[in-house]
This record gives C-alpha cells, sequence and structure tokens, in this order.
C-alpha cells in the first residue's frame, strides 16, 4: 500500500537559519503530494501542494517540488522564524478510489530567537 | 473563506458510552472523511463518504465506528461503546476531489476525545 516517510524530529532551529524537512513515498499510482502543517493545540491546515512531476509547491516562505525519479517531495525554507514552530505532516493522495490522504508520522520544528 | 468546523471542540465520556462527533463540511464539497491522531503519533485514515455511503474505510473502522450524514449539511462520526484506545483527535475533513488534481482535503479543527 502508499506509505510515506518523513525524517524524524524534533528538529531545533535558530530564526533565520534554513529548513529541510526530508519527505520521500511509496505509492502504486501517480499520487498527489502535500505538506500539511499543525500549529500548537490547532488542526491541520495545508501548507502546500504539487500534482505533477517537477511542479514546485510554495507557500508562506515554504517550497516543495515534486520529484518522481526520486520519489521524494522535501520541505524546505530558507529562513524560518518563531513562528514557523509546529508539526509538519507530509502526505499523499491517490488519485484513485475516495482521494483519502496517507500522513508521514510529522516533524516537529522549533524554531528558537 | 469557507471551512470546516467540528462540534464539540473537547468530549469527556465513560468507557463503555456511544459518542457522536459532529462536522459540517464545506458546502460544495463531495468527499468527506474522518481522520484520528492519538497523542504523538501520525494521522490516520479512519473512512471516506460519499454520495451519501461509505467510499473507503480502513481496518481501525470496525463495528464500533458509523457514520451518517443525516440532513445534507451534517456529518457525524458515532462510536458505539468507547475503549480507552479511542482517546484521540478526531479530524473531520471534505474535499472536492476533482480529478485534475486539486484534491486537496480541509481538515476541521478536530475534536478531542477522551475516555476515561
Amino acid at each position: 500500500g502508499d506509505s510515506v516517510t518523513q525524517m524524524e524530529g524534533p528538529v531545533t532551529l535558530s530564526e533565520e537559519a534554513f529548513l529541510t524537512i526530508n519527505c520521500t513515498y511509496t505509492a502504486t499510482g501517480y499520487p498527489s503530494l502535500f505538506w500539511y502543517v499543525q500549529y500548537p493545540g490547532e488542526g491541520l491546515q495545508l501548507l502546500l501542494k504539487a500534482t505533477k512531476a517537477d511542479d514546485k509547491g510554495s507557500n508562506k516562505g515554504f517550497e516543495a517540488t515534486y520529484r518522481k525519479e526520486t520519489t521524494s517531495f522535501h520541505l524546505e525554507k530558507g529562513s524560518v522564524q518563531v513562528s514557523d514552530s509546529a508539526v509538519y505532516f507530509c502526505a499523499l493522495s491517490d488519485r484513485t478510489g475516495s482521494y483519502q490522504l496517507t500522513f508521514g508520522k510529522g516533524t516537529k520544528l522549533s524554531v528558537i530567537p | 473563506e469557507p471551512e470546516v468546523t467540528q462540534t464539540p471542540s473537547h468530549q469527556v465520556t465513560q468507557m463503555g458510552q456511544e459518542v457522536i462527533l459532529r462536522c459540517v463540511p464545506i458546502s460544495n464539497h463531495l468527499y468527506f472523511y474522518w481522520y484520528r491522531q492519538i497523542l504523538g503519533q501520525k494521522v490516520e485514515f479512519l473512512v471516506s463518504f460519499y454520495n451519501n455511503e461509505i467510499s473507503e474505510k480502513s481496518e481501525i473502522f470496525d463495528d464500533q465506528f458509523s457514520v451518517e450524514r443525516p440532513d445534507g449539511s451534517n456529518f457525524t462520526l458515532k462510536i458505539r461503546s468507547t475503549k480507552l484506545e479511542d482517546s484521540a483527535m478526531y479530524f473531520c475533513a471534505s474535499s472536492e476531489a476533482r480529478r485534475s488534481g486539486g484534491t486537496e482535503a480541509f481538515f476541521g479543527q478536530g475534536t478531542r476525545l477522551t475516555v476515561v
């Protein structure tokens, strides 16, 4: 079945540091890929998405590129802020069935001033 | 901006009791979902609902669980006889599920269920 593997956390960075959170996936079909973010005490919010190979999703300074050849969708941000502290989930949705999401385990990011 | 709303935000129940978690999906969406997140663990798919019936369910979604869309706007998850291990955050989500690739799901804020 489908699966998503994320780098283990927690990750602690200083403000303005560069962020990379690795994500790789296994899927039987050609999935859409997503990054969701969960701020403390809140629900899941879509951060960005990509629906085909070589697409780059971007939002709020975060970027991720759909790499079909390496089955990866790594999240990057050039300069993190304290307000980026949250748990980040990589997810995929296959294009068959009911489009449900398969999530990775999540990576907790803490940004310190 | 349209959003998915869930009630209650927190529910405490005794083991063996029935609970109903409620959700109002985004009005023009076609697919509805329930996910759960046990504390500190990943978000897990429970069930999807389309065209007034279950379209897929996971192995977690056993006979203790049921879903319903009673009135065209609400979408409910019922747990018949709660167990301690049902304690989790339950997220409702909805999606337009367009085949062009816009299959993003919009999530509610979640209901934290605590079984004591």
